[in-house]
């Protein structure tokens, strides 16, 4: 079984277009993350949650809108995307006690045309 | 505020030869430092981390990392360059430990190895 796990991988899609993206972890871990890769492969955080509440909020435009259901999801969803939108968006989990080390999921490469 | 500085961007070593990929950070706190690592089209690995025991750090696949708070480095080494290293590299550190843990990442450097 997969311990991050997200969907799509790959997502293709038009400007003014919303889109979410999905991220499942069978962990246990307390806190997920988004991060956001750029073309030129630049990590930044985005949001983070802990027992569904959000604990980071890193100057991101306010289409941007992280959902945690329950503790092993954390969705990302995205209104009116824009160009500047297309990266590679990871999602993370981190166990609270383990030295804040987090576990990657492998990824969904979003492209904004 | 934290920040990690990668010196490189990109690094070429024969197989065989030594790898040595650089990182520096900046950090108020005694940091926990990371080293992670890219292949193509995939997320990310952990290679190792520093977490204030032991200065000399070892990881996977044969690498290792010295913290040194004297220079406020943490490079990543490697005695022996393989063809399967190559990817890309990511320095981390993280904040204040057991806070958010959230992760500042470097800028990356890529590990060419030639044959």
């Amino acid at each position: 079984d997969t311990a991050v796990s997200q969907t799509p991988k790959y997502l293709v899609t038009q400007m003014g277009n919303d889109k979410s993206i999905k991220c499942e972890q069978n962990l246990g871990h307390d806190t997920m993350y988004w991060y956001k890769q750029d073309s030129k492969k630049f990590l930044k955080i985005m949001f983070s949650y802990n027992n569904k509440e959000l604990i980071i909020n890193e100057t991101v435009p306010n289409r941007f809108s992280p959902k945690s259901p329950d503790k092993a999801h954390l969705n990302l969803h995205i209104n009116s995307l824009e160009l500047g939108d297309s990266a590679v968006y990871f999602c993370a989990t981190m166990e609270g006690t383990n030295y804040n080390e987090q576990f990657f999921g492998p990824g969904t490469r979003l492209t904004v045309l | 505020a934290q920040s990690v500085t990668q010196l490189g961007s990109h690094v070429s070593v024969s197989e065989g030869a030594l790898v040595l990929l650089r990182c520096n950070y900046s950090s108020s706190v005694p940091p926990y430092l990371f080293w992670y690592v890219q292949y193509p089209n995939q997320g990310l690995q952990l290679l190792l981390k520093y977490t204030s025991a032991a200065t000399l750090v070892k990881g996977i696949n044969g690498f290792e990392a010295e913290f040194k708070k004297s220079e406020t480095s943490f490079h990543l080494t490697k005695p022996s360059a393989h063809m399967s290293d190559a990817a890309e590299y990511f320095c981390a550190v993280s904040d204040t430990p057991g806070n958010t843990g959230k992760l500042i990442f470097g800028q990356g450097t890529t590990l060419q190895v030639k044959p």
